[in-house]
């Protein structure tokens, strides 16, 4: 086991609607990165907290936004949702472990929008 | 967009042959690193090959980097049905621990 953990693991959510998916990393991980990740498609780059500030984003629309808690936990939000954001979506939390960083990966929220 | 982009997108096998994938990526690397996903569930590192390093093992794994023509494999000696899984090479290219995945190679090991 990674020791993070995702809620829920299935969502399903109609279009327009917001949703929050929550995860939980180990203590001490203090950058968290979330993925999207489409059916046949390795994970896509959303964005990543470290020390609960934003640290880098990817091509993804400000109605993604994140936030990330003192205790280890993070929130993914996703407003205005659209169909193309049916996806798994993955949250992983890192530590540096000498020169490298190892991600440790989350099982992932299905997120289903009709 | 994805950098890396895995060779072949599905590999059948049997028991006990060898399985070898590959991946190919465009810009300038810090490390490549590979992962495994069961069938729609979370990711799990294998092993991580910095940009000076042409060669690493760990246990059945064995993986390459040539970075002049921008690719590494990943070689699975003497598969088990239980390697089945979905296999991702992803590159770190920026300050932080931002990962570029390709989408995939899907190994079906049969018994």
């Amino acid at each position: 086991e990674t020791g993070v953990t995702q809620s829920p693991t299935h969502l399903i959510k109609t279009r327009g609607q917001q949703v929050t998916l929550r995860c939980s990393s180990q203590s001490g991980h203090n950058t968290v990165s979330w993925y999207q990740q489409a059916l046949g498609q390795g994970p896509q780059f959303i964005f990543q907290y470290y020390r609960e500030e934003e640290n880098g984003r990817g091509n993804f629309p400000p109605r993604f936004s994140g936030l990330q808690f003192p205790n280890y936990s993070s929130e993914l939000n996703v407003n205005a949702l659209e169909l193309d954001d049916s996806a798994l979506y993955l949250c992983a939390s890192s530590v540096k472990q000498g020169r490298d960083e190892k991600l440790f990966f989350g099982s992932g929220t299905q997120l289903s929008v009709l | 967009s994805q950098q890396g982009e895995e060779d072949p997108q599905a590999l059948s096998i049997q028991e006990g042959e060898n399985a070898t994938m590959n991946c190919s990526y465009k810009t300038s690397i810090n490390n490549l690193q590979w992962y495994r996903q069961n069938s729609g569930r979370g990711l799990v590192h294998l092993i991580l090959i910095r940009s000076n390093e042409r060669e690493k093992h760990s246990g059945r794994l064995r993986v390459t980097l040539d970075t002049s023509k921008k690719s590494s494999s990943l070689l699975i000696t003497a598969s088990r049905a239980a390697d089945t899984a979905s296999y991702f090479c992803a590159t770190e290219s920026g300050g932080y621990n931002k990962l570029i995945f390709g989408a995939g190679t899907r190994l079906a090991v049969h018994p």
